[in-house]
């Protein structure tokens, strides 16, 4: 079976310091893994993707996030936050089985303090 | 590249019409699209797998004499509501599969969304 937990529903930094977006997987294959970005009454917006590749993954907007085998999860983090990241972010996971289907993150509602 | 849209973008109806929706992949070919539902502050429900030339696969719960999907060719898919009723309403967004940009034919294909169509029903 796969899951995933984005563990904070909620993220509010100041502007300019860092961004940290947490999210955890459960897989029995080899998963790829993606971060997408949805702004208000918007489509998903592909940030980054894994695919057993490089664990450190770079993205849009300066966005990274690294895949950590042994602790499952795969976190979104950026260096300084910028007025429009505020976004809603959401985690996605598909393992490559015969049964593979994307299961979705609940979100993580990202805001930014001036 | 790898662009998706949706049309329209936002509908209202009465209760008791059908609605349509199409998804388009614009510079792509996908043999695979997928539809969701996305209630407000939420995450987003797949409702369906459309494959081109074929039947969709629908979900758990998902009635599929409701809504309807047509995958007629490798770059449309549509969604048609039948007899929309106000519970109906929400945010609508689809997805399509470019298996070149990712692994060869693989199921973790990078999926590509439309913009999303927000269907109101009085």
């Amino acid at each position: 079976a796969q899951s995933v937990t984005q563990l904070d529903s909620h993220v509010s930094v100041s502007e300019g310091t860092p961004v940290l977006l947490r999210c955890n997987y459960s897989s029995s294959y080899s998963p790829s893994l993606f971060w997408y970005v949805q702004h208000p009454n918007k489509g998903l917006q592909l940030l980054l993707k894994y695919t057993s590749a490089a664990t450190l993954v770079k993205g849009i907007n300066g966005f990274e996030a690294e895949f950590k085998k042994s602790e499952t999860s795969f976190h979104l983090t950026k260096p300084s936050a910028h007025m429009s990241d505020a976004a809603e972010y959401f985690c996605v996971v598909i393992s490559y089985s015969s049964a593979s289907k994307i299961i979705f993150g609940s979100g993580t509602r990202l805001s930014i303090r001036p | 590249g790898a662009v998706v849209s949706q049309h329209p973008s936002r509908v209202i109806c009465k209760s008791g019409t059908s609605v349509k929706i199409e998804c388009r992949s614009l510079d792509f070919q996908a043999t695979t699209m997928f539809w969701y539902r996305q209630f407000p502050k939420q995450s987003l429900m797949l409702m369906a797998t459309s494959n081109e030339g074929s039947k969709a696969t629908y979900e758990q719960g998902v009635e599929k004499d409701k809504f309807l999907i047509n995958h007629a060719s490798l770059t449309l898919s549509t969604l048609t509501v039948t007899s929309a009723h106000p519970e109906d309403s929400s945010f609508y967004i689809c997805s399509a599969r470019d298996p070149l940009r990712g692994l060869a034919g693989g199921p973790t294909d990078t999926q590509y969304f439309g913009p999303g169509t927000r269907l109101t029903v009085l």
